[in-house]
C-alpha cells in the first residue's frame, strides 16, 4: 500500500480519442511524475511536476500533457490516441523537492488499450 | 540516451535455488535503485544504492553497485514463490531543476515451489 491512488484502473479507447487518466498522491508529496510501461518493457518517463508546474519532460509529444492540484492529485491527457499509446500508465510521487532523486511511490497504474 | 541492460530478462526456477540478475549501462548515475513488480500492481522499491562498491542486505536479498556506479547485481538466497515478479533496476539522474528515473525492461523471475 503505498498510498497512491489512480484512476480508472482499465479502459479501452479508439484511434484518434482522447483519454484522461487520474492520480492521487500521498498527502505531502510535492513531486508526482508519470510514465508509460508498454508490455514487456520498463516503465518510460513521460514528465514530472513540482508544485503544480512541469519541470521536466521524457522524449513524448506535445499529445500528452498534464496538470497537478494543489490537493495533491493530478491528471495525464493523451489527444489524438494511437495504438502505440496502448500501455500501462503509472504515476508515481515523491516527498523530495524537485532535483533530489530519492524513492519514488507508484500507483497500481491504469491499463489503456487502444483499437 | 542512457540505457541500462538488465539480464537475463525470463529466469525459471525451483525453490530453494539461488540466482544473481544483472543490471549494466554504459553511464554513471547518481543512485540506482531496484524494484519488484507483481502483475497488476506498480513497482516498489526494494533498495537504493549510491556509494561505488556499496552493498546492500535484505533479508535473502543482496545487492551490489560496482565500483564505477554503472552496474549492479541482484543475488536471491534459497529462492521462494513468494519472490516471483519483475526485477527492474532504474538508475537516478539529477537534471537542472528535476530528477528522473531510467528504467530497463526488467527480469522476469519465476520460483516454482
Amino acid at each position: 500500500e503505498t498510498g497512491v491512488t489512480q484512476s480508472p484502473t482499465h479502459l479501452i479507447k479508439t484511434r484518434g480519442q482522447q483519454v484522461t487518466l487520474r492520480c492521487s498522491s500521498q498527502s505531502g508529496h510535492n513531486t508526482v511524475s508519470w510514465y508509460q510501461q508498454a508490455l514487456g518493457q520498463g516503465p518510460q518517463f513521460i514528465f514530472q511536476y513540482y508544485r503544480e508546474e512541469e519541470n521536466g519532460r521524457g522524449n513524448f509529444p506535445p499529445r500528452f500533457s498534464g496538470l497537478q492540484f494543489p490537493n495533491y492529485s493530478s491528471e495525464l491527457n493523451v489527444n489524438a490516441l494511437e495504438l502505440d499509446d496502448s500501455a500501462l500508465y503509472l504515476c508515481a510521487s515523491s516527498p523530495g523537492l524537485a532535483g533530489v532523486a530519492g524513492e519514488l511511490f507508484f500507483g497500481e497504474g491504469s491499463r489503456l488499450t487502444v483499437l | 540516451t542512457q540505457l541500462l541492460e538488465q539480464s537475463p530478462q525470463f529466469l525459471s526456477i525451483q525453490e530453494g535455488e539461488n540466482l544473481t540478475v544483472y543490471c549494466n549501462s554504459s553511464s554513471v548515475f547518481s543512485s540506482l535503485q531496484w524494484y519488484r513488480q507483481e502483475p497488476g500492481e506498480g513497482p516498489v522499491l526494494l533498495v537504493t544504492v549510491v556509494t561505488g562498491g556499496e552493498v546492500k542486505k535484505l533479508k535473502r536479498l543482496t545487492f551490489q553497485f560496482g565500483d564505477a556506479r554503472k552496474d549492479s547485481s541482484l543475488h536471491i538466497t534459497a529462492a521462494q514463490p513468494g519472490d516471483t515478479g519483475l526485477y527492474l533496476c532504474a538508475g537516478a539522474t539529477v537534471n537542472s531543476g528535476y530528477s528522473t528515473l531510467t528504467f530497463g525492461k526488467g527480469t522476469m523471475l519465476l520460483v516454482s515451489p
